[in-house]
């Protein structure tokens, strides 16, 4: 079984700076990905950012970075130059083998003030 | 990219009363769809697997009798909540597999909110 940690309940960043949701994982499996959900108010889920466990880099898509510590399996997100948008629920989640399966996290809610 | 559509985006029903949740891939043709719950600031929860053309696989403490799904196209999954209760209120969302290999996206569709009054 797969299990997710997300300790920050909820996050303040102002405009413009970056911010670092946190996530931990712990799974026996050799081979899984991990992902980064933004949920708004509306529901939707949004697809962030995607590492798989046997990529040696950290995956970025735009102002998303992950910060992969497979030693101590962590998998945070950097969000870079904050934007009010970024208002939302975020959820880290976890899937292995080839499987769509998520096991998500408790998730984080951040909020951009001005 | 790919879409996932579901509908209705929100229902109210009364007590006693079904209530059935459509799941739709709009452009590609999707084999596995997962079912998810999620109550109000909690996580989503896996409820269920559904596979085309056989039976949906349930996660442990999820009632099937309860939480009817039905896979009967390669673009559509339905969840039906049988003779609900006001526990049952909740925001139900599912996410299509396409079949190919694990590419890094999954494809969720926009969520669906039940109330049960």
């Amino acid at each position: 079984a797969q299990k997710i940690t997300q300790t920050q309940p909820g996050m303040f960043v102002q405009e413009k700076e970056a911010v670092t949701l946190d996530c931990t994982y712990d799974t026996s499996d050799q081979s899984y990905g991990l992902f980064w959900y933004k949920q708004p108010s509306s529901g939707e889920m949004i697809f962030l950012i995607y590492q798989g466990s046997y990529d040696e880099q950290n995956a970025t898509e735009g102002r998303y970075s992950l910060n992969f510590q497979k030693a101590r399996k962590s998998a945070n997100l950097v969000i870079s130059a904050s934007q009010l948008g970024d208002s939302a629920m975020y959820f880290c989640a976890v899937n292995t083998g080839t499987a769509s399966k998520l096991t998500f996290g408790t998730g984080t809610r951040l909020q951009v003030t001005l | 990219g790919a879409v996932v559509s579901q509908h209705p985006s929100w229902v109210i029903c009364k007590s006693g009363t079904s209530v059935k949740i459509e799941c739709r891939s709009l452009d590609f043709q999707a084999t596995t769809m997962f079912w998810y719950r999620q109550f109000p600031k909690q996580s989503l929860m896996l409820m269920a697997t559904s596979n085309e053309g056989s039976k949906a696989t349930y996660e442990q403490g999820v009632e099937k009798d309860k939480f009817l799904i039905n896979h009967a196209s390669l673009t559509l999954s339905t969840l039906t909540v049988t003779s609900a209760h006001p526990e049952d209120s909740s925001f139900y969302i599912c996410s299509a597999e396409s079949g190919q290999e694990n590419t890094g996206e999954l494809f969720f569709g926009e969520g669906s909110r039940l109330t049960v009054l």
